[in-house]
């Protein structure tokens, strides 16, 4: 079946510091996959998202690369700010370009200290 | 433009008792998602809907959890009897094209 593994948290990070939070994924055919994040009292937001293989998503900041060959698709920032501390959920859908059916994995926590 | 809407925010019933939730998706959305969120886990899909038909219940307890979506529009959630296990978040998203918009859940602590 479908799953997700992304690294367990909690992260600690001071400002200015690379972050990379792991994914990878299981699945069958092309799924798509995303990386959304959940600020404290809010509810999930997309941050970016990638439908085929080598193609970079990117959002304030972030990127990941849809790695096939690796099964990855791991989050990157080169320089963290406070506003960033939040919880970041790796996810596939199975349908190729679509949002269906979306997969999590279990989240990962990143604290960010000035 | 509107986000999607869900209440309540927050919920405490005791084991054995019912529970509903609601939720107003983005107008215009025809796809919504029910979602379940345990604490430390990732959410997981509970039914989609597709206008007022279900597109995917596979993963429903369905001896206890119902949902429907009469005219397309709003949903509701409901668990009957809950159970201990049943403490979560409960997500709503809608989706028009391949995005999911979620709403801040309703958070059920059942004792």
């Amino acid at each position: 079946g479908n799953s997700v593994t992304q690294m367990e948290g909690p992260v600690t990070l001071s400002e200015e510091a690379f972050l990379t939070i792991n994914c990878t994924y299981t699945a069958t055919g092309y799924p798509s996959l995303f990386w959304y994040v959940q600020y404290p009292g809010e509810g999930l937001q997309l941050l970016l998202k990638a439908t085929k293989a080598d193609d970079k998503g990117s959002n304030k900041g972030f990127e990941a690369t849809y790695r096939k060959e690796t099964t990855s698709f791991h989050l990157e920032k080169g320089s963290v700010q406070v506003s960033d501390s939040a919880v970041y959920f790796c996810a596939l859908s199975p349908t190729q370009g679509g949002s269906e059916k979306l997969v999590f994995g279990k989240g990962t926590k990143l604290t960010v200290n000035p | 433009e509107a986000g999607v809407a869900q209440s309540p925010r927050y919920k405490i019933i005791e084991k054995r008792q019912s529970v509903a939730f609601w939720c107003n998706p983005i107008s215009g959305h025809a796809t919504l998602y029910w979602y379940q969120q345990i604490l430390g886990q990732g959410p997981k899909l509970l039914i989609q809907f597709q206008n007022n038909g279900v597109v995917d219940d596979s993963q429903l307890p369905k001896d206890r959890f119902s949902a429907e979506r009469l005219k397309g529009v709003d949903s509701t959630l409901k668990i009957q009897p809950a159970k201990l296990e049943d403490s979560a978040v409960y997500l709503c998203a809608s989706s028009l094209h391949n995005e999911q918009f979620f709403g801040p859940g309703t958070r059920l602590t059942v004792l």
